[in-house]
């Protein structure tokens, strides 16, 4: 199965832009991967989905045009523009695995974004 | 609006069990997969288990394979997860999730806390 790999810590002041990575293991370069944002003390909300063409499908509820997503090999990438107080949150990547008659989801570690 | 309200978490001793619950509101909740995604204290997310919309298919980490049981009554619209033999490891919040199309865990609750120590 796929292992996702996030960097622990990303962050940017006011107004600017960042750009968070979720890197798949060697072999599934092929995988779409979930976003997922998580403020603090609240439960995750679907962010969209990145394959290597770009989004899949449509973003979640209320995210706003100021979130973006592109990939690329193994990286799938959630850019943030003109970052708001509010964009403070720990960001999941997620992605299914089926095998025979198996089937797990796997998350990365999550990146903890702080706005400065 | 789609809500997911989780309940049944608790102070357990290691060994003991617990059974959480999952109810639903604002979807046909017979129509939707559904899943329980847990996280440990200052950890990431961890997939546990889900649910087919009619039951009838099921799938487990495989950290808790043997030990927990999800289960699902589309009548009362809601979902449960039974924990048995519980361990100091499964301490963490349990979230309640929604698999919706094309199988992104769209909606999710604000989860439940299981503590599990002596």
């Amino acid at each position: 199965q796929p292992v996702l790999t996030q960097p622990p810590s990303a962050s940017a002041s006011l107004g600017a832009s960042v750009t968070l990575t979720c890197t798949l293991s060697s072999g599934y370069s092929n995988y779409k991967v979930d976003w997922y944002q998580q403020r603090p003390g609240k439960g995750p909300r679907f962010v969209m989905r990145v394959g290597t063409g770009g989004i899949v499908g449509s973003k979640g509820d209320g995210i706003p045009d100021r979130f973006s997503v592109l990939g690329s090999g193994l990286n799938r990438y959630l850019t943030i523009k003109n970052i708001q107080e509010e964009d403070e949150s720990d960001y999941h990547c997620g992605a299914d695995h089926g095998s025979g008659s198996n089937f797990v989801w796997v998350f990365g570690g999550g990146t903890k974004l702080t706005v400065l | 609006q789609v809500q997911l309200v989780e309940s049944g978490g608790g102070l357990v001793k290691p060994g003991g069990s617990l059974r959480l619950s999952c109810a639903a509101s604002g979807f046909t909740f017979s129509d939707y997969y559904m899943s329980w995604i847990r996280q440990a204290p200052g950890k990431g997310l961890e997939w546990v288990s889900y649910i087919s919309s009619s039951g009838s298919t099921i799938y487990y980490a495989d950290s808790v394979k043997g030990r927990f049981t999800i289960s699902r009554d589309n009548a009362k619209n809601s979902l449960y997860l039974q924990m048995n033999s519980l361990r100091a490891e499964d301490t963490a919040v349990y979230y309640c999730a929604r698999k919706g199309v094309a199988g992104k865990f769209d909606y999710w609750g604000q989860g439940t806390l299981v503590t599990v120590s002596s």
